[in-house]
Protein backbone atom coordinates (compact mmCIF):
# COMPACT_ATOMS: atom_id res chain seq x y z
CA UNK A 1 0.00 0.00 0.00
CA UNK A 2 1.02 3.49 -0.25
CA UNK A 3 3.20 4.67 2.31
CA UNK A 4 3.46 8.67 3.31
CA UNK A 5 5.26 10.50 0.21
CA UNK A 6 6.97 13.83 0.23
CA UNK A 7 7.80 16.29 -2.19
CA UNK A 8 10.52 17.96 -3.28
CA UNK A 9 12.76 14.57 -2.28
CA UNK A 10 15.94 17.65 -2.68
CA UNK A 11 15.37 21.48 -2.42
CA UNK A 12 18.07 23.99 -3.14
CA UNK A 13 17.20 28.08 -2.17
CA UNK A 14 19.16 30.80 -1.71
CA UNK A 15 19.53 32.30 1.77
CA UNK A 16 16.56 34.65 2.13
CA UNK A 17 14.15 32.73 0.02
CA UNK A 18 10.74 31.15 1.07
CA UNK A 19 10.19 27.69 0.75
CA UNK A 20 7.33 24.93 1.07
CA UNK A 21 7.34 21.39 1.73
CA UNK A 22 5.06 19.28 1.49
CA UNK A 23 3.69 15.57 2.67
CA UNK A 24 0.59 13.20 2.17
CA UNK A 25 0.27 11.34 4.60
CA UNK A 26 -1.22 7.40 4.92
CA UNK A 27 -4.41 7.78 3.77
CA UNK A 28 -6.94 7.20 7.13
CA UNK A 29 -4.25 8.43 9.69
CA UNK A 30 -5.07 11.20 11.91
CA UNK A 31 -2.19 12.31 12.99
CA UNK A 32 1.01 13.57 11.00
CA UNK A 33 4.53 14.91 12.77
CA UNK A 34 7.55 16.78 11.12
CA UNK A 35 10.59 16.64 12.11
CA UNK A 36 14.21 17.97 10.95
CA UNK A 37 17.53 15.69 10.94
CA UNK A 38 20.35 17.44 10.66
CA UNK A 39 24.07 15.35 9.34
CA UNK A 40 25.14 13.54 12.21
CA UNK A 41 21.57 13.90 14.39
CA UNK A 42 18.39 12.08 15.25
CA UNK A 43 14.67 13.16 14.15
CA UNK A 44 14.14 16.65 16.11
CA UNK A 45 10.64 17.07 16.47
CA UNK A 46 8.79 19.96 14.79
CA UNK A 47 5.05 20.04 15.01
CA UNK A 48 2.08 17.98 15.19
CA UNK A 49 -1.04 18.20 13.47
CA UNK A 50 -4.41 15.95 15.07
CA UNK A 51 -6.34 16.30 12.34
CA UNK A 52 -6.60 19.89 10.98
CA UNK A 53 -5.35 21.03 14.39
CA UNK A 54 -1.82 21.89 15.44
CA UNK A 55 -1.72 19.91 18.50
CA UNK A 56 2.08 20.96 19.39
CA UNK A 57 4.30 22.99 17.79
CA UNK A 58 6.53 23.58 20.76
CA UNK A 59 9.34 22.00 18.39
CA UNK A 60 9.09 24.46 15.52
CA UNK A 61 12.49 27.07 16.16
CA UNK A 62 10.98 30.42 15.75
CA UNK A 63 8.71 31.85 13.82
CA UNK A 64 9.92 31.75 10.60
CA UNK A 65 8.59 28.20 10.28
CA UNK A 66 4.96 27.70 10.34
CA UNK A 67 2.93 24.08 8.80
CA UNK A 68 -0.70 23.58 7.93
CA UNK A 69 -2.75 20.93 7.07
CA UNK A 70 -6.29 22.87 5.97
CA UNK A 71 -8.06 19.52 5.30
CA UNK A 72 -6.89 16.92 7.73
CA UNK A 73 -4.59 15.12 4.85
CA UNK A 74 -1.65 17.01 3.06
CA UNK A 75 0.48 19.43 5.45
CA UNK A 76 2.53 21.92 3.93
CA UNK A 77 5.63 23.32 5.78
CA UNK A 78 6.26 26.59 5.25
CA UNK A 79 9.95 28.59 5.80
CA UNK A 80 10.50 32.16 5.46
CA UNK A 81 13.50 33.86 5.17
CA UNK A 82 15.57 30.83 4.86
CA UNK A 83 19.44 30.53 6.57
CA UNK A 84 21.71 28.70 6.02
CA UNK A 85 21.23 26.70 9.34
CA UNK A 86 18.09 25.40 7.92
CA UNK A 87 19.64 23.04 5.82
CA UNK A 88 18.60 19.53 6.79
CA UNK A 89 16.24 17.04 5.79
CA UNK A 90 12.61 17.10 6.79
CA UNK A 91 11.14 14.31 7.59
CA UNK A 92 7.12 13.81 7.40
CA UNK A 93 5.28 11.18 9.90
CA UNK A 94 1.71 10.12 10.26
CA UNK A 95 -0.02 7.85 12.43
CA UNK A 96 -3.43 5.86 12.81
CA UNK A 97 -4.79 7.85 15.67
CA UNK A 98 -2.22 10.32 17.20
CA UNK A 99 -1.98 7.68 20.38
CA UNK A 100 1.35 7.93 22.12
CA UNK A 101 2.07 4.97 21.58
CA UNK A 102 0.77 3.99 18.36
CA UNK A 103 3.46 3.80 15.23
CA UNK A 104 4.69 6.64 13.27
CA UNK A 105 5.17 5.95 9.38
CA UNK A 106 8.05 7.76 7.87
CA UNK A 107 8.19 9.39 4.77
CA UNK A 108 11.69 9.62 2.80
CA UNK A 109 12.36 13.17 3.32
CA UNK A 110 13.09 16.40 1.72
CA UNK A 111 16.89 17.41 1.27
CA UNK A 112 16.82 21.29 1.95
CA UNK A 113 19.80 23.10 1.05
CA UNK A 114 20.26 26.60 2.02
CA UNK A 115 23.12 28.19 0.18
CA UNK B 1 17.35 18.69 30.02
CA UNK B 2 15.33 15.63 28.96
CA UNK B 3 17.71 13.71 26.49
CA UNK B 4 18.34 10.11 24.80
CA UNK B 5 21.55 8.68 24.50
CA UNK B 6 22.93 6.26 22.23
CA UNK B 7 26.53 5.63 23.57
CA UNK B 8 28.19 4.22 20.32
CA UNK B 9 28.13 6.25 17.13
CA UNK B 10 29.37 3.08 14.90
CA UNK B 11 29.52 -0.17 15.33
CA UNK B 12 31.34 -2.71 13.13
CA UNK B 13 31.13 -6.15 13.47
CA UNK B 14 31.21 -9.82 11.66
CA UNK B 15 28.36 -11.60 10.65
CA UNK B 16 26.86 -14.22 13.04
CA UNK B 17 28.16 -11.57 16.26
CA UNK B 18 25.86 -10.55 19.04
CA UNK B 19 24.22 -6.90 18.97
CA UNK B 20 23.85 -4.77 21.89
CA UNK B 21 23.21 -1.11 21.16
CA UNK B 22 22.87 0.96 24.18
CA UNK B 23 19.82 3.28 24.77
CA UNK B 24 19.59 5.41 27.74
CA UNK B 25 16.81 8.29 28.44
CA UNK B 26 16.46 10.94 31.26
CA UNK B 27 12.37 11.59 31.70
CA UNK B 28 11.46 10.78 35.24
CA UNK B 29 8.22 9.76 34.15
CA UNK B 30 6.14 6.78 32.11
CA UNK B 31 7.87 6.55 28.80
CA UNK B 32 6.51 4.61 25.24
CA UNK B 33 10.03 3.63 23.94
CA UNK B 34 10.81 2.83 20.50
CA UNK B 35 13.53 1.38 18.46
CA UNK B 36 13.47 2.61 14.67
CA UNK B 37 15.88 1.44 11.63
CA UNK B 38 17.48 3.28 8.51
CA UNK B 39 18.58 0.35 5.70
CA UNK B 40 20.19 2.72 3.28
CA UNK B 41 18.52 4.58 0.97
CA UNK B 42 15.51 3.38 2.75
CA UNK B 43 13.39 5.31 5.35
CA UNK B 44 13.10 5.19 8.88
CA UNK B 45 10.98 2.07 9.98
CA UNK B 46 9.94 0.73 13.16
CA UNK B 47 11.81 -2.18 14.78
CA UNK B 48 10.00 -3.06 17.98
CA UNK B 49 8.32 -0.49 20.75
CA UNK B 50 7.23 -0.80 24.29
CA UNK B 51 4.31 0.44 26.26
CA UNK B 52 3.45 -1.61 29.24
CA UNK B 53 4.04 -5.11 30.44
CA UNK B 54 6.08 -7.38 29.68
CA UNK B 55 10.06 -5.50 29.55
CA UNK B 56 10.89 -7.43 26.95
CA UNK B 57 10.06 -6.52 23.96
CA UNK B 58 10.46 -8.83 20.49
CA UNK B 59 10.61 -6.66 17.32
CA UNK B 60 11.01 -7.90 13.33
CA UNK B 61 14.21 -9.59 11.97
CA UNK B 62 15.17 -11.07 15.25
CA UNK B 63 15.72 -8.26 16.98
CA UNK B 64 14.60 -7.24 20.98
CA UNK B 65 15.10 -4.72 23.59
CA UNK B 66 14.69 -4.93 27.15
CA UNK B 67 13.35 -2.11 29.20
CA UNK B 68 14.82 -1.70 32.69
CA UNK B 69 13.06 1.01 34.32
CA UNK B 70 15.80 1.43 37.52
CA UNK B 71 18.88 2.13 34.81
CA UNK B 72 16.38 4.05 32.01
CA UNK B 73 17.61 2.17 29.33
CA UNK B 74 16.06 0.44 26.64
CA UNK B 75 19.05 -1.80 25.00
CA UNK B 76 18.58 -3.25 21.45
CA UNK B 77 19.86 -6.71 21.09
CA UNK B 78 20.11 -9.56 18.36
CA UNK B 79 22.08 -13.00 18.60
CA UNK B 80 23.29 -13.12 15.61
CA UNK B 81 23.64 -10.39 13.49
CA UNK B 82 23.84 -10.58 9.22
CA UNK B 83 25.51 -8.18 6.63
CA UNK B 84 21.78 -7.52 5.71
CA UNK B 85 21.53 -5.53 9.31
CA UNK B 86 24.00 -2.89 8.21
CA UNK B 87 21.52 0.23 8.81
CA UNK B 88 21.54 3.19 11.51
CA UNK B 89 19.15 2.46 14.50
CA UNK B 90 17.57 5.12 16.18
CA UNK B 91 16.36 5.02 19.92
CA UNK B 92 13.81 7.45 20.25
CA UNK B 93 11.30 8.24 23.65
CA UNK B 94 8.51 9.97 23.86
CA UNK B 95 6.80 10.64 27.58
CA UNK B 96 3.28 9.87 29.13
CA UNK B 97 0.78 11.05 26.46
CA UNK B 98 2.88 13.19 24.76
CA UNK B 99 3.23 13.26 21.16
CA UNK B 100 7.00 14.88 20.34
CA UNK B 101 9.19 11.84 20.02
CA UNK B 102 12.74 12.81 21.32
CA UNK B 103 15.33 10.73 19.08
CA UNK B 104 18.63 9.92 20.09
CA UNK B 105 21.47 10.49 17.47
CA UNK B 106 21.67 7.05 16.34
CA UNK B 107 24.49 4.24 16.04
CA UNK B 108 25.39 2.81 12.94
CA UNK B 109 25.78 -0.55 12.45
CA UNK B 110 28.17 -1.87 10.03
CA UNK B 111 28.43 -5.72 9.66
CA UNK B 112 30.95 -7.30 7.62
CA UNK B 113 30.55 -10.57 5.52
Amino acid sequence: GAGVSQTPSNKVTEKGKYVELRCDPISGHTALYWYRQSLGQGPEFLIYFQGTGAADDSGLPNDRFFAVRPEGSVSTLKIQRTERGDSAVYLCASSLAGLSTDTQYFGPGTRLTVL
Amino acid sequence: AQSVSQHNHHVILSEAASLELGCNYSYGGTVNLFWYVQYPGQHLQLLLKYFSGDPLVKGIKGFEAEFIKSKFSFNLRKPSVQWSDTAEYFCAVNEGNNNDMRFGAGTRLTVKP
